[in-house]
């Protein structure tokens, strides 16, 4: 049974530009949430998606953008890069629903890089 | 306001000595409270999870956190710390409705002398 997965692991990104990240949930999952985690910070939640929709989110620009696919997959999209979202962020997976409830899955996360 | 405080910023113990993390939440609602384990350059493995019942909760790798709604506090133990338990330990609150949306402590770093 695959965790969660992301693409790219690593990336360099040059300030100004554009860039997307993406993610596959656990499978079974339906609710995506994705988290930003500058260094030696604790993750911070950018927002959530679910039937396809972004459901909640949390204190960030809307230079961060999302979509989730009918297949649960979801991405990230940050326009008009800035030093500062240098970060790694991470994807996460839960399936409300489920016995497990609130139980909520990480990726290994996409290292983003801004120069 | 809803928050996470992880006292200790790094921690050091000796290999084979015991461990207690400390995390004190504020949450308007019942509270769901997780501990993760970030190793270096990795991402977040859960370790164990209290959504209610029995307030001393068991977890993967040894390790146990009780929940003590009076103190608003929950708190990881470990009896004995193995060198692989080097790492980044975070705390995290959500709700019944939050479904993802966790608020995180700024984490603990804990180091393990031989």
């Amino acid at each position: 049974d695959a965790g969660v997965t992301q693409s790219p692991t690593h990336l360099i990104k040059t300030r100004g530009q554009q860039v997307t990240l993406r993610c596959s949930p656990k499978s079974g999952h339906d609710t995506v949430s994705w988290y930003q985690q500058a260094l030696g910070q604790g993750p911070q939640f950018i927002f959530q998606y679910y039937e396809e929709e972004e459901r909640q989110r949390g204190n960030f620009p809307d230079r961060f953008s999302g979509h989730q696919f009918p297949n649960y997959s979801s991405e990230l999209n940050v326009n008009a890069l800035l030093l500062g979202d240098s970060a790694l962020y991470l994807c996460a997976s839960s399936f409300p629903g489920g016995a497990s409830g609130n139980t909520i899955y990480f990726g290994e996360g996409s290292w983003l890089t801004v120069v | 306001a809803q928050s996470v405080t992880q006292p200790d910023i790094h921690i050091t113990v000796s290999e084979g000595a015991s461990l207690e993390l400390r995390c004190n939440y504020s949450y308007g609602a019942t509270p769901y409270l997780f501990w993760y384990v970030q190793s270096p350059g990795q991402g977040l493995q859960l370790l164990l999870k209290y959504f209610s019942g029995d307030t001393l909760v068991q977890g993967i790798k040894g390790f146990e956190a009780e929940f003590k709604r009076s103190q608003s506090s929950f708190n990881l133990r470990k009896p004995s710390v193995h060198w692989s338990d080097a790492a980044e330990y975070f705390c995290a609150v959500g709700g019944r409705g939050s479904q993802g949306n966790l608020i995180f402590g700024k984490g603990t770093k804990l180091s393990v002398k031989p």
